[in-house]
């Protein structure tokens, strides 16, 4: 079966770091590119980052500097490292995986980060 | 960055109408433009790509139309399960924005 599945969200501090994994079933993550969008509490989409299959990147401005999105091919799984964290950083993190002309046809059931003191 | 404004931000309709949602990106974006629908506690499903293309699976009554800046979104014969928020994104380039969403609530 062909699936996206999150883990690794969870309660963080203010200036805390997290690391959130996306486990690919059905197809290899190094010959897709992969993104990170995530949505606040009762708030819209916003994209947050792109790894491409050639290994460059790119981010929102709200978190360049801070998010390393990186792969693990032998696991096949994306992974998005999140740096001093804010409160507004509070949000479920979606893994996504681009089809035709770049939308994104497949997103995993998401994970929970909470920011808070 | 590219910014899209969808219109309506929210709107209410019956089973059966004919809803519309518009799109519009401060600077063109070709054909890069994608619907997505969301229900309550759910990851969002993907509809239209490349502005007018069904996903696999989505019915019908969906459609998309537009290029350049403006673009639809059109739901013909509105169904219980179409209740939901739909969102326009770009894949034109990054920053790969999305509009704020329009929500279709029950008349």
């Amino acid at each position: 079966e062909v699936q996206l599945v999150e883990s690794g969200g969870g309660l963080v501090q203010p200036g805390g770091s997290l690391r959130l994994s996306c486990v690919a079933s059905g197809f290899t993550v190094s010959t897709n590119y992969m993104s990170w969008v995530r949505q606040a509490p009762g708030k819209g989409l916003e994209w947050v980052s792109v790894l491409y299959n050639d290994g460059s990147t790119d981010y929102a401005d709200s978190v360049r500097g801070r998010f390393t999105i990186s792969r693990d091919n032998s696991k096949n799984t994306l992974f998005i490292q999140m740096n001093s964290l804010r409160i507004e950083d509070t949000a479920v993190y979606y893994c996504t995986r681009p089809g035709a002309y770049g939308a994104f046809a497949m997103w995993g059931q998401g994970t929970m980060v909470i920011v808070s003191s | 960055d590219i910014q899209l404004t969808q219109s309506p931000s929210s709107l209410s309709a019956s089973i059966g109408d004919r809803v519309t949602i518009t799109c519009r990106a401060n600077q063109s974006i070709s054909n890069y433009l994608n619907w997505y629908q969301q229900k309550p506690g759910k990851a969002p499903k993907l509809l239209i790509y490349h502005t007018s293309t069904l996903q696999n699976g989505v019915p019908s009554r969906f459609s998309g139309s537009g290029s350049g800046t403006d673009f639809t979104l059109t739901v013909t014969r509105l169904q219980p399960e179409d209740f939901a928020t739909y969102y326009c994104q770009q894949s034109y380039r990054t920053p790969f924005t999305f509009g704020q969403g329009t929500q279709v609530e029950i008349k």
